[in-house]
């Protein structure tokens, strides 16, 4: 099993819709959990930390389960420019070593 | 502006140069990494370093050196003996728990 698996899409969504992506972690011990978008042929960007009781940033919510060892992304309303590719990251140790990237999910929002 | 920086933006090189990527960062971060990004793959690690004069071995560091003299400064050297060098070359730096990390724009390497 993958440290840190993500469905690679293609995520084809109409403009206005919700769209929801997951994460799926091995390491159970894992401390920390981010989304990072990146942009064609551009460094990734960091979307949000996900914390232990979710948090939101504007369209954003981000959601960590745990007992399943998954992590979401839901974004809600979606623009045109939400299209990118959405990196799941994981640092399973704590410290600055350990951390994981996910080969990211595409979304791809259509007029 | 605190950021990484990186240049250069394109780099091509002939087969069995040496060739130095650069990467400075003034966020005044502990941490610096190098990471290795295929077409349609996700990032590899391949260095990494916590504080000045320490670095570490990531997952695919064969062919590739590093330095780490000062904070700001963290330079990768893509070695004659990595056998694939063409790649996008992605340098990051974090502090503090928990750790996130900020990346520069990247260097795309060509080696034919």
């Amino acid at each position: 099993r993958k440290e840190v698996e993500q469905d690679p899409g293609p995520f084809n969504v109409p403009e206005g819709a919700t769209v929801a992506f997951n994460c799926t972690y091995s390491n159970s011990a894992s401390q920390s959990f981010f989304w990072y978008r990146q942009d064609c042929r551009k460094e990734p960007k960091l979307l949000m930390s996900v914390y232990s009781s979710g948090n939101e940033d504007g369209r954003f919510t981000a959601q960590l389960n745990r007992a399943s060892q998954y992590i979401s992304l839901l974004i809600r309303d979606s623009k045109l420019s939400d299209s990118a590719t959405y990196l799941c990251v994981v640092n399973q140790s704590g410290g600055y070593q350990k951390v994981t990237f996910g080969t990211g999910t595409k979304l791809q929002v259509i007029p | 502006d605190g950021g990484i920086t990186q240049s250069p933006k394109y780099l091509f090189r002939k087969e069995g140069q040496n060739v130095t990527l650069s990467c400075e960062q003034n966020l005044n971060h502990d941490a610096m990494y190098w990471y290795r990004q295929d077409p349609g793959q996700g990032l590899r690690l391949i260095y990494y370093s916590q504080i000045v004069n320490d670095f570490q071995k990531g997952d695919i560091a064969e062919g590739y050196s590093v330095s780490r003299e000062k904070k700001e400064s963290f330079p990768l050297t893509v070695t004659s003996a990595q056998k694939n060098p063409t790649a996008f070359y992605l340098c990051a730096s974090s502090n503090r728990p928990p750790f996130e990390q900020y990346f520069g724009p990247g260097t795309r390497l060509t080696v034919t």
